[in-house]
């Protein structure tokens, strides 16, 4: 059974610039969550997808942003890259159930000039 | 707000050694908790996973337990290796969510 995939495994890109991620969950798997991975913030929730809607958002600016398709793979973009979004994205894919075990993909390390 | 906290942020040790780390969280009311193991650059490795019905968990050298009542879980390694060397991390689910809450880790370096 393949894992999480998440393309590209890495970027970098310009200030100002837009760039989008992608991740394919585990067959079988609905919900898929983004986090943002950095030294001084650890690993901090971005959204969560869940049949093609948006079921949870953390506390990040609206140049975050994502969606769902309907085979369950999900895209996350980000407009305008400020140097701070410099970090390795990670998704994680589940079940559903509140309390299933998230399976995370390698990441994207996303460089920003 | 769920708040995960790991202690100690870094760690040092001989190889052979047995080690503990700890994660405490401030909502006891958790379906379960997560140990994951990540390596430099990559991404997380899921190692250990304890419903909130349980008070142990084992996989090889690792053991996990978990005390609700008090907000706290150990990750118990034993006869610890250089291939050891990771970062930990520990993670509880957000209430009514399939997402998580994350501890900002344990480096861990295991010495030959």
């Amino acid at each position: 059974k393949a894992g999480v995939t998440q393309t590209p495994r890495y970027l970098i890109k310009t200030r100002g610039q837009q760039v989008t991620l992608s991740c394919s969950p585990i067959s079988g798997h609905r919900s898929v969550s983004w986090y943002q991975q950095t030294p001084g913030q650890g690993l901090q929730f971005l959204f969560e997808y869940f049949s093609e809607t948006q079921r949870n958002k953390g506390n990040f600016p609206g140049r975050f942003s994502g969606r769902q398709f309907s085979n369950s793979r999900s895209e996350m973009n980000v407009s305008t890259l400020e140097l701070g979004d410099s970090a390795l994205y990670l998704c994680a894919s589940s079940r559903d159930r509140e309390g299933d075990i998230q399976y995370f993909g390698a990441g994207t390390r996303l460089s920003v000039l | 707000k769920q708040e995960v906290t790991q202690i100690p942020a870094a760690l040092s040790v001989p190889e052979g050694e047995n080690l503990v780390l700890n994660c405490s969280f401030t909502d006891s009311a958790i379906y379960n908790l997560q140990w994951f193991r990540q390596d430099p650059g990559k991404g997380l490795t899921s190692l250990l996973l304890i419903q909130s019905s349980q008070r142990e968990q084992t996989s090889g050298r690792l053991n996990a337990s978990l005390d609700k009542s008090s907000g706290r879980s150990t990750l118990y390694i034993a006869a610890s290796q250089p291939g050891d060397s990771a970062t930990y991390l520990c993670a509880v689910p957000n209430s009514g969510y399939s997402t998580l809450t994350f501890g900002k880790g344990t480096m861990l370096l295991v010495s030959p």
